[in-house]
This record gives C-alpha cells, sequence and structure tokens, in this order.
C-alpha cells in the first residue's frame, strides 16, 4: 500500500524559497502522476501542480511563475520548490498521488499527512 | 478555471440523519467530480470518484449523484464517525478545483 510523507522546514521568512520532499514508500513512482495541494490554515484545498514520473509537469497558472516540482524516482522522491514566499503562502501543504484513468478521471489517492509551512518575519 | 461552490458550508445533524450536500460546478464537468472527506487535522481521504464509484473500503451508506454542473453526496444514515468536511473537486481541467467545503456539526 503506497504512503506518502512530506518533509521540510516548518517556518520561513518572506521572500524565501520554500522547498518541500515527499517520499514515497509501498510502491512504485512509475507510470502515476504526483502532485502537490496545500490548504491554508482553516481554508479550503488548493492544487499546485503535478509531475508525471517521466518528468512532464502541469502547475496552476495562478502560482506558475513560482513553482518548481521534479521527481527522482531512483530515490522515490518528488518535490517542490516555491519561491519568494509571503505570509500568504502560510499553509498545510500535502503530496498525493493523481490517478488518472483515462480522459479526464484524474483523483487524488492517497494523500500526505501534510507538513505545515509558517512564513513569518 | 471552473468555480466549485458547495452549500450549505455547514450543517447541524444528528445520528442516523439522511444527509445530502451539493455540490454546483460554474460550467459542466460532465462526470469529472470526485469527494473527499477530511476530518480535523487530518489529510483529505478520498471517498468517491467519478461522481458514483465508491473508493474501496468506504461504507455503502455513502453515495453520489448527478452530470454537467449539479452533483450530490449523500449518506443514508449519518454515524459518529462521519463527522468531518467534506469537499468535491472536479477533474474536468486543471487546475485542478475544490468546493470550499461543507462541514458537519453535531447537533
Amino acid at each position: 500500500q503506497v504512503q506518502l510523507q512530506e518533509s521540510g522546514p516548518g517556518l520561513m521568512k518572506p521572500s524565501e524559497t520554500l522547498s518541500l520532499t515527499c517520499s514515497v514508500s509501498g510502491g512504485s513512482m512509475s507510470r502515476y502522476y504526483w502532485s502537490w495541494i496545500r490548504q491554508p490554515p482553516g481554508k479550503g484545498l488548493e492544487w499546485i501542480g503535478y509531475i508525471y514520473y517521466t518528468g512532464t509537469t502541469n502547475y496552476n497558472p495562478s502560482l506558475k511563475s513560482r513553482v518548481t516540482i521534479s521527481v527522482e524516482t531512483s530515490q522515490n522522491q518528488f518535490s517542490l520548490k516555491l519561491t519568494s514566499v509571503s505570509a500568504a503562502d502560510t499553509a498545510v501543504y500535502y503530496c498525493a498521488r493523481l490517478i488518472a484513468v483515462a480522459g479526464r478521471d484524474d483523483w487524488f489517492d492517497p494523500w500526505g499527512q501534510g507538513t505545515l509551512v509558517t512564513v513569518s518575519s | 478555471d471552473i468555480q466549485m461552490t458547495q452549500s450549505p458550508s455547514s450543517l447541524s445533524v444528528s445520528v442516523g440523519d439522511r444527509v445530502t450536500i451539493t455540490c454546483r460546478a460554474s460550467q459542466s464537468i460532465a462526470s469529472y467530480l470526485n469527494w473527499y472527506q477530511q476530518k480535523p487535522g487530518k489529510a483529505p481521504n478520498l471517498l468517491i470518484y467519478a461522481v458514483s464509484s465508491l473508493q474501496t473500503g468506504v461504507p455503502s451508506r455513502f453515495s453520489g449523484s448527478g452530470s454537467g454542473t449539479d452533483f450530490t453526496l449523500t449518506i443514508s444514515s449519518l454515524q459518529p464517525e462521519d463527522f468531518a468536511t467534506y469537499y468535491c473537486q472536479q477533474s474536468y481541467s486543471t487546475p485542478y478545483t475544490f468546493g470550499q467545503g461543507t462541514e458537519l456539526e453535531i447537533k
């Protein structure tokens, strides 16, 4: 059974670059998409982007200029970089596997437990 | 972006109640709609995919229906473990978007 675990710093200062890693265990990364989703405290969910195991990416246009998602299948990991963070980027960041069956049938399962990133001076 | 609007935003319910949550898309999304359950301090958990298919292990009291722009999640008889926040999500086009959530509270 695939499990995901996020890791990275919990506290950052404005203008810094956020770097998070998601470690995948219990299965192969091949033939799947891998995604990042965030949730500001007390608010809803925002999709950040995904990466295919081959390296193909798709980002949310609202964050595209600041986001890079990369994958290292040999280490069963994928990563998120978000530049020039501000308080508005304070959120719980989740990694998740994106199941893409056929056509547009895509869903997120499973999810990591999430990691809170706070941006504060 | 496709906007997803859930109603109600919160609902006070009792164990045994039949609960219906609505999700409306700003444009037709055919049948590309999923539902997640999130408990406090936990990650969302997939409940239903492709409108009406139950994820493995999800109790049969959960069901989904709809197409086009209007969708519903129904819990036939609410159990204590069902008190949580529920989110819909469209996969018709990127950026994937979620509803704002519906929180089920104990009456």
